[in-house]
């Protein structure tokens, strides 16, 4: 059950894109289709983003969009905003039951 | 609008025992599998239990296997974690949230979260 390996940050000036990389193993990205993404502003709760790696919840920006190839799933903010600046968890479900976050991606808009 | 309210948090020491509620509104609550999800302070998110809608399956991650106990009362529309034996590294805010879509804890996203209680564990 160890945290899947995401970039600590990535960083981005406005209007651009950033992709943030969430790799696991194949008890967990590589064997479902289940990955999920969070957005946690400061001393809020986290906020779901992405779900079944690529598909987004109804109000969530289509700027968001998710994919996934092997035991690696992404995340792709395009258009970046200032609002954009958080930090990122991805999320999958274990062959054990469970479900493991990632380490978590700081996001700074520049 | 769906919400959840956690409860149950505070200081407690090495060792002791507490029971966090999260109080669930504004859904059809026995209709949906419920998690546990952790986060201590400056740290990462770390899932922690999960339980299916009629409450009869429930799942833990390994360093709280033993000591932690999740259950719910589908009659009061409340999720409940029994912690006991707790440990400096369970510090942390613990959020409940609401698995999409699920009646089983098998995958589904995470998508409405409570604002969390903390838990500080003195030693």
């Amino acid at each position: 059950q160890s945290a899947l390996t995401q970039p600590a940050s990535v960083s981005g000036s406005p209007g651009q894109s950033v992709t943030i990389s969430c790799t696991g193993t194949s008890s967990d990205v590589g064997s479902y289709n289940l990955v999920s993404w969070y957005q946690q502003h400061p001393g809020k709760a986290p906020k779901l983003m992405i779900y079944e790696n690529s598909k987004r919840p109804s109000g969530v920006s289509n700027r968001f969009s998710g994919s996934k190839s092997g035991n690696t799933a992404s995340l792709t903010i395009s258009g970046l905003q200032a609002d954009d600046e958080a930090d990122y968890y991805c999320c999958s479900y274990a062959s054990d039951t469970t479900y493991v976050f990632g380490s978590g991606t700081k996001v700074t808009v520049l | 609008e769906v919400q959840l309210l956690e409860s149950g948090g505070g200081l407690v020491q090495r060792g002791g025992s507490l029971r966090l509620s999260c109080a669930v509104s504004g859904v059809t609550f026995r209709s949906h599998a419920m998690t546990w999800v952790r986060q201590p302070p400056g740290k990462g998110l770390e899932w922690v239990s999960g339980i299916n809608s009629n409450g009869d399956s429930t799942h833990y991650t390994d360093s709280v296997k033993g000591r932690f106990t999740i259950s719910r009362d589908n009659s009061k529309n409340t999720l409940f974690l029994q912690m006991i034996g707790l440990r400096a590294e369970d510090t942390a805010v613990y959020y409940c949230a609401k698995f999409d879509g699920c009646t089983q804890v098998d995958g589904c996203a995470l998508d409405v979260w409570g604002r969390g209680t903390l838990v500080t564990v003195s030693s």
